[in-house]
């Protein structure tokens, strides 16, 4: 009974350098969500992805930031020239359907540390 | 703006000395609010979803209610392996149609024997 697979679980990267953080959804999901959660603070919506597409990037820094879902293989976080800011936790949830009141299941996260 | 503020931020009981944790939200309009358990070093576990003020779930020592404003989780008889973070997020209403959650910030509950 897979759920949601997060990797790395924990990723060390210097100032400048990318960090590529990996999601596979639940089976039969379609739909994948990324939050983050910086020390002390709440999950944060970053981005709403359908297979190929970003359906809502709202919560996503406009820049070093992007994401993608593609047709076959996991949706990827992709942080370029990362600063020590970016230390946090980023989870990632999946869903079969989106709809009112369809519950996200989330998987355990990959902590990123800056040095 | 979409806000969910939880109280109290921390909460330590009794082994067996029930409780509530309090969420009160503020959207535009409700999709759903739900309720999530996180322990540490792990992602947030869905506990439940409720959609209209009045309703009610229960799921064995833990019961979600909502108001048009406000939704509590009632902790009966608690053990310690009920200790962790309760998290509460609200759905709303977007013109994207988007799903995202806001979360508030968590009630840390811990349950001493």
């Amino acid at each position: 009974n897979a759920g949601v697979m997060q990797n790395p679980r924990h990723l060390v990267r210097r100032r400048g350098q990318e960090a590529r953080l990996r999601c596979s959804p639940m089976k039969g999901h379609s739909h994948v969500y990324w939050y983050r959660q910086l020390p002390e603070e709440g999950l944060k919506f970053m981005v709403y992805l359908q297979k190929e597409n970003i359906i809502d990037e709202s919560g996503m820094p406009k820049e070093r930031f992007s994401a993608e879902f593609p047709k076959e293989g996991p949706s990827i976080l992709r942080i370029q020239q990362v600063v020590r800011g970016d230390s946090a936790a980023y989870f990632c949830a999946s869903s079969p359907l989106a709809g009112r009141g369809q519950p996200q299941h989330f998987g355990d996260g990959t902590r990123l540390s800056i040095l | 703006e979409d806000q969910v503020t939880q109280s109290p931020e921390a909460l330590r009981l009794q082994e067996g000395e029930s409780s509530s944790l309090n969420c009160s939200y503020t959207v535009s309009g409700l999709r759903g609010l739900f309720w999530y358990r996180q322990d540490p070093g792990k992602g947030p576990e869905f506990l439940f979803t409720l959609y209209s003020a009045g309703e009610e779930k229960e799921k064995e020592r833990l019961k979600a209610t909502l108001t048009k404003k406000e939704s509590f989780l009632h902790i009966t008889a608690p053990k310690p392996e009920d200790s962790a973070t309760y998290l509460c997020a609200v759905q709303a209403v977007s013109i994207q149609g988007a799903q995202k959650l806001v979360f508030g910030q968590g009630t840390r509950l811990t349950i001493n024997p």
